[in-house]
C-alpha cells in the first residue's frame, strides 16, 4: 500500500517568513495529493490540493508543488501569520478526492509554530 | 460550518467493551469515511460507504464494522475494545467522488 513521508515534524518560522513543508510517497499509482490544517482540537480542513498532471497550483499566500519523477510533493506558506500556526497534513491517494476504495493516505503531520 | 456531526464527542470504555460512534454527513452528501487518529499522528482510513456499501477498507481488524443509512448517516462499531483503540475517530463526509469534509471527532479513551 501507499506510505507518505513528512518533514519536518515540527517548523518554527518567523513572522512574515515562508515555511516550506515536504512530503514523499511511495505508490507511482496515487494521483491525489491534498493537504489538510489541523488547529488544536479543531477538525482537519483541506487548504489546497493538486492532481498528478499538474506541476504547481497556488491559492494567494499558499502553493504546492508536485514532482512526479521524484515522488515528492510540498506546501509552500508565504507571507506568514499567527493565525497559520497548527499541524499541517499532507496525503496521497490514486482514488478521488474523497479518497476511493484505498482511502486517503496521511503523512504523520507538521507543527508550524508562528513566532511573532 | 461544515455541517458533519458526529457523536458523542467524548466516551471512556474499558477493554473489552463495544462502542457506536455516529455521524450525520452533510448535506447532499453520499459518501462516509471513517479514520483513526492517534495522538500525534495522521489519520488512518478504516473504511469507506457509499449509497449504504462498503467501498473500501483500510488495514483494520473486523472488529471495526460500520453501517451506513439510507439517509446517508453512518455508524461506525468496534467490538472487543482494546487499549490501543484509544484515539480520535473522525468521520469525513462528501459527494462521490469530491472532497472530504471532516467533522470534529469523538474522542474515545479506551481504560
Amino acid at each position: 500500500g501507499e506510505n507518505v513521508e513528512q518533514h519536518p515534524s515540527t517548523l518554527s518560522v518567523q513572522e512574515g517568513d515562508s515555511a516550506v513543508i515536504k512530503c514523499t510517497y511511495s505508490d507511482s499509482a496515487s494521483n491525489y495529493f491534498p493537504w489538510y490544517k489541523q488547529e488544536l482540537g479543531k477538525r482537519p480542513q483541506l487548504i489546497i490540493d493538486i492532481r498528478s498532471n499538474v506541476g504547481e497550483k497556488k491559492d494567494q499566500r499558499i502553493a504546492v508543488t508536485l514532482n512526479k519523477t521524484a515522488k515528492h510533493f510540498s506546501l509552500h506558506i508565504t507571507e506568514t501569520q499567527p493565525e497559520d500556526s497548527a499541524v499541517y497534513f499532507c496525503a496521497a491517494s490514486e482514488g478521488n478526492a474523497g479518497g476511493g476504495a484505498d482511502g486517503l493516505t496521511f503523512g504523520k503531520g507538521t507543527h508550524l509554530i508562528i513566532q511573532p | 460550518e461544515t455541517g458533519v456531526t458526529q457523536s458523542p464527542t467524548h466516551l471512556i470504555k474499558t477493554r473489552g467493551q463495544q462502542v457506536t460512534l455516529r455521524c450525520s454527513s452533510q448535506s447532499g452528501h453520499n459518501t462516509v469515511s471513517w479514520y483513526q487518529q492517534a495522538l500525534g499522528q495522521g489519520p488512518q482510513f478504516i473504511f469507506q460507504y457509499y449509497r449504504e456499501e462498503e467501498n473500501g477498507r483500510g488495514n483494520f481488524p473486523p472488529r471495526f464494522s460500520g453501517l451506513q443509512f439510507p439517509n446517508y448517516s453512518s455508524e461506525l462499531n468496534v467490538n472487543a475494545l482494546e487499549l490501543d483503540d484509544s484515539a480520535l475517530y473522525l468521520c469525513a463526509s462528501s459527494q462521490f467522488p469530491g472532497e472530504l469534509f471532516f467533522g470534529e471527532g469523538s474522542r474515545l479513551t479506551v481504560l
